[in-house]
């Protein structure tokens, strides 16, 4: 079975600071990878995805994630953090195909502090 | 791109009462759809899998009498809580993965957030 872990609840960091949330999985097969951010009542925006290409993957609004096998690991980074950035974050592991299911993390809340 | 819809966004209504919440895919053919429920400040945990024209699978702890699944369409699921109580009181959302996809051809709808009195 799948599963994943965010380290952290809650994460705190001063605006133009590096932001890294990081995400641990558990998976039988060669995972699927995916974060998603959350703003307040709001639906889900997809981050980045991990699908088995290279390991260091770029998003959108300068996020980065990088796949790590040997620690089972898929940590999302940000250079400087912004205002904006402050949300939910969610790390998801599927398997194969779109038709598998997709297993969220616990989530990670992000407050960036001016 | 691929966009799912759900309809209503948010729906308020007394104990008792049941409520239909519905998931389409606007622009593709879903013959499966994923069923999600985020409570406050929690992740979101996955309810059911709703097959078109088949019976839905629910994950484990999931009441199937109370949560209905009807996959009408091959762009149409609902979700149906029924005798909704306040503890119901949650964000619901609906996942479509587009035919011959890989993992990361999925689309979320933009959730419907539902209030029991």
């Amino acid at each position: 079975a799948q599963s994943v872990t965010q380290l952290g609840s809650h994460v705190s960091v001063s605006e133009g600071a590096l932001v890294l949330l990081r995400c641990n999985y558990s998976s039988s097969v060669p995972p699927y990878l995916f974060w998603y951010v959350q703003y307040p009542n709001q639906g889900l925006q997809l981050l980045l995805k991990y699908t088995s290409a290279a390991t260091l993957v770029k998003g959108i609004n300068g996020f980065e994630a990088e796949f790590k096998k040997s620690e089972t690991s898929f940590h999302l980074t940000k250079p400087s953090a912004h205002m904006s950035d402050a949300a939910e974050y969610f790390c998801a592991v599927s398997e194969g195909t779109s038709y598998d299911k997709v297993i969220f993390g616990p989530g990670t809340s992000l407050s960036v502090i001016p | 791109g691929a966009v799912v819809s759900q309809h209503p966004s948010r729906v308020i209504c007394k104990s008792g009462t049941s409520v239909k919440i519905e998931c389409r895919s606007l622009d593709f053919q879903a013959t499966t759809m994923f069923w999600y429920r985020q409570f406050p400040k929690q992740s979101l945990m996955l309810m059911a899998t709703s097959n078109e024209g088949s019976k839905a699978t629910y994950e484990q702890g999931v009441e199937k009498d109370k949560f209905l699944i009807n996959h009408a369409s091959l762009t149409l699921s609902t979700l149906t809580v029924t005798s909704a109580h306040p503890e119901d009181s949650s964000f619901y959302i609906c996942r479509a993965p587009v035919p011959a996809g890989g993992a990361e051809a999925q689309y979320f709808g933009p959730g419907t957030r539902l209030l029991v009195l």
